[in-house]
């Protein structure tokens, strides 16, 4: 597509239930990347895939959470038995790998734990 | 650990003025560096980007300065318009040549341009 789309757009989950969010980059981006913001505050970065290497998990906060990639297009980020902590927007953004111009990022995914 | 922080959590400027936002970094490593601006309820958004290896680079009525001495970074908009408040957030990228590798993001300035 023209931009990353990220779905759903809004999710409200109950504590302890598990969490699919999905991100479809940018069709023929090499690079795609998970980021997590909360109220007022920065991009915290979680996870990045680069092709087929292997991912750079060094963000992701507990082994609560995880992402894979599927075919190098569409990621699912995965939060498991969530915590009200874990409330927050998560961005994806995608990039050509070369980094230059930066990355595109989508809208985001806003998480509420109830 | 690393950080790129800002100065100034807040800025509030009169339409017309110009702005300026400014980012410290602690990574002396780092090699390209890049502004965002994020509008209520959107992503982040592109709007201009630096190499390690030049100190200004210009855009449409925006401006980036980088101080490598003293790592510094900084945002000029011209000519403020309402369409400009956002939150401003710099970022930096350690990967070598830019070959991808994640953007480290500061804690973000918010600007606000009254009529």
């Amino acid at each position: 597509g023209a931009g990353v789309s990220q779905s759903p757009s809004n999710k409200v989950t109950e504590k302890g239930k598990d969490v699919e969010l999905r991100c479809d980059p940018i069709s023929g981006h090499t690079a795609l990347y998970w980021y997590r913001q909360s109220l007022g505050q920065g991009l915290e970065f979680l996870i990045y895939f680069q092709g087929n290497s292997a991912p750079d998990k060094s963000g992701l906060p507990s082994d609560r959470f995880s992402a894979e990639r599927t075919g190098g297009s569409v990621s699912t980020l995965t939060i498991q038995r969530t915590q009200q902590e874990d409330s927050a927007v998560y961005l994806c953004a995608s990039s050509s790998g070369t980094g230059l111009y930066g990355y595109t990022f989508g809208s985001g995914t806003r998480l509420t734990v109830v | 650990g690393e950080s790129v922080g800002l100065h100034l959590p807040t800025l509030s400027v009169q339409e017309g003025d110009n702005s300026i936002i400014n980012c410290a970094y602690s990574n002396s490593a780092s090699d390209y560096f890049i502004w965002y601006k994020q509008e209520s309820g959107k992503g982040p958004q592109f709007i201009i980007d630096i190499r390690s290896n030049m100190d200004k680079r210009q855009g449409q009525r925006v401006t980036v300065l980088l101080n490598k001495t003293v790592k510094h970074l900084s945002l000029q908009i011209a000519a403020t318009q309402p369409g400009d408040s956002a939150v401003y957030f710099c970022a930096e990228n350690m990967a070598p040549n830019n070959q991808g590798g994640k953007l480290i993001f500061g804690q973000g300035t918010e600007l606000s341009v009254k009529p």
